[in-house]
């Protein structure tokens, strides 16, 4: 079966300072891969996704970025970390025969606060 | 206009009752549509999928939808305190990879 790993859980980090946010699924070859955010009390957005090794695609213009070095692979990261950046963020996995029924599982998460 | 939107509640219902929740969408050539249970602190879950006019049951959960009025709703049967939740509706357009999520119906079941 598919497992999705995402780490660190929780992250404390100062202003400025860089991130790096790892995911990693198994169980399945080719996935698309995806990077939401979560704001407190707001819905879901998505950052990135990416349908192959080193295909990313950006959905909303900041300071993050991502890449996918390997197939199963999926890294969120900033070269300096904004106030607006605190959030919770979660790495998905899709499923499905195509794009219309995809259906998206989320890794565990990482709570990130930037102060 | 909001993509999704969905009543923030919080929805509180009785243990045993139905739970009725609605989501509206702006897009109308939106295809597939989901929702999810997200519990504090944790991931969402993913719990329904519909794709088509109608409603779709699995186990205490009835998906329902309208194409035509733009609505999807979630109906949760014999409400259990462990369905006390967050739930987000989620709609994506046809041929699109975006998901879109709404900010999601609290849901409170008391004893």
């Amino acid at each position: 079966s598919q497992t999705i790993h995402q780490w660190p859980a929780t992250l404390v980090q100062p202003v400025g300072s860089p991130l790096s946010l790892e995911c990693t699924v198994e169980g399945t070859s080719n996935p698309n891969l995806y990077w939401y955010r979560q704001a407190a009390g707001r819905g879901l957005q998505l950052l990135f996704y990416s349908v192959g090794i080193g295909q990313i695609s950006s959905e909303v213009p900041q300071n993050l970025s991502a890449s996918r070095p390997q197939d199963r692979q999926f890294i969120l990261s900033s070269k300096k970390l904004l106030l607006s950046d605190s959030g919770f963020y979660l790495c998905a996995w899709g499923e499905g025969t195509g794009r219309w029924n995809e259906k998206l599982f989320f890794g565990s998460g990482t709570q990130l606060s930037v102060l | 206009q909001k993509e999704v939107e969905q009543n923030s509640g919080p929805l509180s219902v009785p243990e045993g009752a139905i739970a009725s929740l609605n989501c509206t969408y702006s897009d109308r050539v939106s295809q597939s549509f989901f929702w999810y249970r997200q519990y504090s602190g944790k991931s969402p879950e993913l719990i329904m999928s519909i794709y088509s006019n109608g409603d779709k049951e699995d186990g205490r959960f009835t998906a329902q939808l309208n194409k035509a009025s733009q609505y999807v709703s979630l109906l949760i049967r014999d409400s259990q305190p462990s369905d006390s939740a967050t739930y987000l509706c989620a709609v994506r357009r046809s041929n699109d990879y975006k998901l879109s999520f709404g900010a999601g119906t609290t849901v409170t079941v008391r004893a």
